[in-house]
């Protein structure tokens, strides 16, 4: 079985401040882990994910993560915070099926 | 253009009716989905398709009822609708592959409003 957790359902930083969102799973076998983005009144989109190989995974809209396995975390970050960056982040673990497993999600908000 | 559309958007109705979602993908994907969003933003799979096949059933009230009548299309029928059930509805495909770990896309989703 997986499960995800992040914490902090709502996150603040300031334009142009660095955006670190956390993510830790639980899997009893290898995982695959995504963040999606929900904009207000949207769908999700997928931002990145990690399957195998290269542990740090580059995104769209400059988000990127690092997969640590003795951490079991992924955590999301962006070097610079943008307004439009504000939306609702979830994280999302799989363990080789297709059964996608949500967090609870973070909002973040940008601040001028 | 669209790659995952819903219809409705949004559904406003009374409870005891009967309801239906409808989702289309034009990806060409394999496999279909239906998430339930609630008010506190979890979401959490309901049913899953393959080849109109179902694979994924969590235990939802079989008040929920999903029809997939191909590969493009997973429809979701609810009957007598409660308070509860109100949430967002999201629809998403995937094209399944061996070891997993693709990309699900998703629909914009349908609002539905039980009073």
């Amino acid at each position: 079985a997986q499960s995800v957790t992040q914490l902090g359902s709502h996150v603040s930083v300031s334009e142009g401040a660095l955006v670190l969102l956390r993510c830790n799973y639980s899997s009893s076998v290898p995982p695959y882990l995504f963040w999606y983005v929900q904009y207000p009144n949207q769908g999700l989109q997928l931002l990145l994910k990690y399957t195998t190989g290269a542990t740090l995974v580059k995104g769209i809209n400059g988000f990127e993560a690092e997969f640590k396995k003795s951490e079991t975390s992924f955590h999301l970050t962006k070097p610079s915070a943008h307004m439009s960056d504000a939306a609702e982040y979830f994280c999302a673990v799989t363990g080789g099926g297709n059964k996608l497993t949500f967090g609870t999600g973070t909002q973040l908000k940008v601040e001028l | 253009d669209t790659a995952v559309s819903q219809t409705p958007k949004y559904l406003v109705t009374q409870m005891g009716n009967d309801k239906s979602i409808k989702c289309e993908q034009n990806l060409g994907h394999d496999t279909m989905y239906w998430y339930k969003q609630d008010s506190k933003k979890f979401l959490k799979i309901m049913f899953s398709y393959n080849n109109k096949e179902l694979i994924i059933n969590e235990t939802v009230p079989n008040r929920f009822s999903p029809k997939s009548p191909d590969k493009a299309h997973l429809n979701l029928h609810i009957n007598s609708l409660e308070l509860g059930d109100s949430a967002v509805y999201f629809c998403a495909s995937s094209q399944v592959r061996a070891g997993g770990g693709e990309t699900q896309y998703f629909g914009p989703g349908t609002r539905l409003l039980v009073l």
